[in-house]
């Protein structure tokens, strides 16, 4: 069965603080997808990343990076400089890569609160 | 860009009462989704529809129904609503190639006395 684990549940930080949220995640599928959403105060969910399970190249994109590593099942995101903007939950999620289904299965979520 | 929508936003509902949630997406995308958010549980799979014309079961169907009407409308259905019903909803479309992401539409909070 496919589970995504997020064990932090909520991390606070204090501006310009870099900050890591871990995602660990099962599956049989030697193919699938890595995803990190944020959903801010305001509630809508904001695709972040997608990375697929043949490429382990870390990716950075400004202040925000991405370490996967298959040999541990997991695929880290890290702020650099955090920033008041950054607080929101942070859901990381698993997707098979058969058929058309492409359902998401998603952790519980991160609560980040960066305070000024 | 629309991209997904959701209606309504807010809706309160008593034990008992039905509701249809609507969700509509302009992107052309084949597949659609439902999935209820509550709190320490992240996101849960209701109801998919990876083309216009099928639907499938996800991790948590029961007390629900959807359509999906044509290619754009995605609906989802409470016959008789209860408290555990109470939730966050979230409908998203994706494009199927290539394991594209899912875009989200804003949501519909939904509370049932």
């Amino acid at each position: 069965a496919q589970k995504v684990t997020q064990a932090q549940t909520e991390i606070s930080v204090v501006e310009k603080e870099d900050v890591t949220l871990d995602c660990v995640y099962e599956t049989r599928d030697t193919t699938y997808y890595l995803f990190w959403y944020k959903q801010p105060p305001s509630g809508e969910l904001v695709f972040l990343i997608r990375r697929n399970s043949f490429d382990e190249q870390n990716e950075i994109s400004g202040r925000y990076s991405w370490n996967f590593q298959k040999s541990t099942s997991s695929f880290n995101f890290t702020i650099t400089a955090s920033q008041v903007v950054d607080s929101a939950v942070y859901f990381c999620a698993l997707s098979e890569a058969r058929g058309a289904t492409n359902k998401l299965i998603f952790g519980t979520g991160t609560l980040l609160a960066v305070q000024p | 860009n629309a991209g997904v929508t959701q209606t309504p936003k807010f809706q309160v509902l008593k034990t008992g009462q039905s509701m249809t949630l609507q969700c509509a997406q302009d992107m052309n995308h084949n597949s659609m989704y439902w999935y209820r958010q509550d709190p320490g549980m992240g996101l849960r799979l209701i109801y998919y529809s990876a083309s216009e014309g099928t639907t499938d079961k996800g991790e948590v169907p029961n007390g629900y129904n959807v359509s999906r009407l044509n290619k754009r409308e995605f609906s989802l259905r409470l016959e008789s609503a209860a408290p555990s019903q109470t939730s966050v909803y979230f409908c998203a479309s994706r494009d199927r190639r290539d394991n594209q992401p899912q875009h989200f539409g804003d949501g519909t909070r939904l509370s049932i006395l």
